[in-house]
């Protein structure tokens, strides 16, 4: 079954605080990790991917798979007001043209 | 930066009308993709389309959807007969090749059916 959950939130912190944001999947097929920020009618925008387990870290944000628990995480540092969005987590098995599997996206309100 | 781009941004069209959709993807990329994301809902995967076909579809994409590379530059997706539950946005994407996962998409056409 191709699914990816994710709490859809949403989700309120302080300014400056750390953001944790996590997803599960059930496809032990799945490879590829992706983390994509979506503002309000607008597309998604990719943010980090990762492939396969481990971590991955770009500025204050960082990515983390746990393969041998199908769980998925990202975590932003020093949040900002700017950082206020819905994000979606979104896997897949990596072959060619396979499409992308998405949470339902969690909402990240940052409160100055 | 390149960029997918979409247009139009937003289109009306009552029930039972065809609908096309145009996305140009970035240049250099090669497989190509559209979503959909009804209110509220999962972006949705609905096919793929690679060397001039379609690579991968999923059950949402059934015989009312088309989609077509008429020329060196644009995606289209067809819808030929809109019902009400089209409605939604719908996103085209592409990435640059077979092995780099990184999907680019495009801002979405905010499909309304009436």
């Amino acid at each position: 079954q191709k699914e990816v959950e994710q709490d859809p939130g949403p989700l309120s912190v302080p300014e400056g605080a750390i953001v944790s944001l996590n997803c599960t999947y059930s496809n032990s097929a799945f490879q590829y990790f992706m983390w994509y920020r979506q503002y309000s009618r607008k597309g998604p925008e990719l943010l980090m991917y990762t492939y396969s387990s481990g971590n991955k870290e770009d500025g204050r944000f960082t990515a983390q798979v746990d393969k041998s628990s199908k769980y998925i995480s990202l975590f932003i540092r020093d949040s900002q007001p700017s950082d206020s969005a819905t994000y979606l987590c979104a896997a897949n098995s990596g072959g060619g043209a396979d499409g992308l599997t998405f949470g339902k996206g969690t909402h990240l309100i940052i409160q100055p | 930066e390149p960029e997918v781009t979409q247009t139009p941004s937003h289109q009306v069209t009552q029930m039972g009308q065809e609908v096309i959709l145009r996305c140009v993807p970035i240049s250099n990329h090669l497989y190509f993709y559209w979503y959909r994301q009804i209110l509220g809902q999962k972006v949705e995967f609905l096919v793929s389309f690679y060397n001039n076909e379609i690579s991968e579809k999923s059950e949402i994409f059934d015989d009312q959807f088309s989609v077509e590379r008429p020329d060196g530059s644009n995606f289209t997706l067809k819808i030929r007969s809109t019902k009400l539950e089209d409605s939604a946005m719908y996103f085209c994407a592409s990435k640059i090749g077979r092995l780099n996962t990184e999907a680019f998409f495009g801002q979405g056409t905010r499909l309304t059916v009436v």
